[in-house]
């Protein structure tokens, strides 16, 4: 059965500080990895990652991926009260049919302390 | 340009009850994915519409059905309601752009939070 595991599953820390939010997976027919960062409701697109070893970066966000172990990492540094959410993980593995379902890890709840 | 609507934003439903839920996808998109989200859970794929048929099908009983429309858009449809099935339920759209594509990105819309009396 295909599986995503997040960790840790919440997290408190203070504005400032470096997070590291941990993602490892099994599933089959692998085409990528993607984090969403889910505040409200509509979980919005941070990174998708389809090869090992390529860092993704988008501001103080980066992401990257180990295919051979099978997991990848999303770090935040100089964290700030607005970087508090929900971030999901989620796998993309292709079909037989074609279609895109996505495997969702339950998430790390982020807590950023002013 | 707007993104994907989902409708209602709330709705509270009692057991045996059917319940219908729509959305509508992103300007440009053919392809409407459906999950769920249990409180304090990551989302769960339901299944996926594409020219109007239901192209893939997560782990979830035939109470759960769908339809695509001709212009894209999208119903699920919840018979014989239970409490268990309380939850936000998301829309997620894309463009296919075929098998040997990489990742076609879904966007989601803000989601019909559920609640099963």
């Amino acid at each position: 059965e295909d599986k995503v595991v997040q960790s840790p599953l919440s997290l408190v820390v203070h504005e400032g500080d470096t997070v590291t939010l941990n993602c490892s997976y099994e599933v089959t027919n692998f085409r990528s990895l993607l984090w969403y960062k889910q505040e409200k409701k509509a979980p919005t697109f941070l990174f998708m990652l389809t090869s090992s070893g390529i860092e993704k970066k988008s501001g103080r966000l980066s992401s990257i991926l180990d295919k051979k172990e099978l997991f990848s990492i999303l770090n935040i540094t100089a964290t700030q009260t607005g970087d508090s959410a929900v971030y999901l993980c989620a796998v993309d593995h292709q079909t037989g049919g074609g279609a895109d379902g996505l495997t969702f890890g339950k998430g790390t709840h982020l807590i950023i302390q002013p | 340009d707007a993104g994907v609507t989902q409708s209602p934003t709330h709705l509270i439903k009692t057991r045996g009850q059917q319940v219908t839920l729509r959305c509508s996808p992103k300007s440009g998109h053919d392809t409407v994915s459906w999950y769920q989200q249990a409180l304090g859970q990551g989302p769960q794929f339901i299944f996926q519409y594409y020219e109007e048929e239901e192209r893939q099908r997560g782990n979830f009983p035939d109470r759960f059905s769908g339809h695509q429309f001709p212009n894209y858009s999208s119903e699920l449809n919840v018979n014989a309601l239970l409490l268990g099935d309380s939850a936000l339920y998301l829309c997620a759209s894309s463009f296919w752009l075929g098998l040997a594509s990489s990742y076609n990105e879904q966007f989601f819309g803000p989601g019909t939070r559920l609640t099963v009396l």
